[in-house]
């Protein structure tokens, strides 16, 4: 079956920017979606597509998606964006969806 | 305004059965395909079954295939997951979500969830 793979955790300084990685084999050829969970919150979704946001998503928070790993990229990283972000795809072959570990995003 | 809200869980012994249930409102149901997502307590999202807007289509994990059945009813505009066979390791939290029009894989609403315990 398919595997994403996120780091653990990443700290981040506030107003410096977070670079969050899940790697997958060809994840390029897949659409990539990401999702923030804060403490004891429901998932929200902040891109989706390898690229695109929802509506009401800041603008700091971008995507992409490459060869083998795709980017959660947060710019002027603020203490609200302290959480757990996670990775997702859609696997073809085997039909499932597929969710990377997560990564536990501090900001110092 | 858009909400999922989930039902139906507690405290069941191995073996046991439940049947979590998910109302919507907000949106035309009919229109999208669900899914149900868990989280063990402490770990990461756990993708566990899918069903498209018309009913006609439903996909498993492997560790619930067999186990768990997921079903719609678009008159009463609620989803349902019916847990049989229910082992330790299903103990989490159950989320309900809805799945997006524009990206159909990703889940673009989700519920508070609902807890369910083996024990």
């Amino acid at each position: 079956s398919y595997v994403l793979t996120q780091p653990p955790s990443l700290s981040v300084a506030p107003g410096m920017t977070a670079r969050i990685t899940c790697g997958g084999n060809n994840i390029g050829t897949k659409s990539v979606h990401w999702y923030q969970q804060g403490p004891g919150q429901a998932p929200v979704l902040v891109v989706y597509s390898d690229s695109d946001r929802p509506s009401g998503i800041s603008e700091r928070f971008s995507g992409s998606n490459s060869g083998n790993t795709a980017t959660l990229t947060i710019t002027r990283v603020e203490a609200g964006d302290e959480a757990d972000y996670y990775c997702q795809v859609w696997d073809s072959s085997s039909e499932h969806r597929v969710f990377g570990g997560g990564t536990k995003l501090t900001v110092l | 305004q858009v909400n999922v809200v989930e039902s139906g869980g507690g405290l069941v012994e191995p073996g046991g059965s439940l049947r979590l249930s998910c109302a919507v409102s907000g949106f035309i149901f009919s229109d999208y395909h669900m899914s149900w997502i868990r989280q063990a307590p402490g770990k990461g999202l756990e993708w566990i079954s899918y069903i498209t807007d018309s009913g006609s289509a439903k996909y498993y994990a492997d560790s619930v295939r067999g186990r768990f059945s997921i079903s719609r009813d678009n008159a009463k505009r609620s989803l349902s997951l019916q847990l049989s066979s229910l082992r330790v390791e299903d103990t989490a939290v159950y989320y309900c979500a809805r799945d997006s029009l524009t990206a159909g894989d990703a889940s673009d609403v989700w519920g508070q969830g609902t807890m369910v315990i083996v024990s």
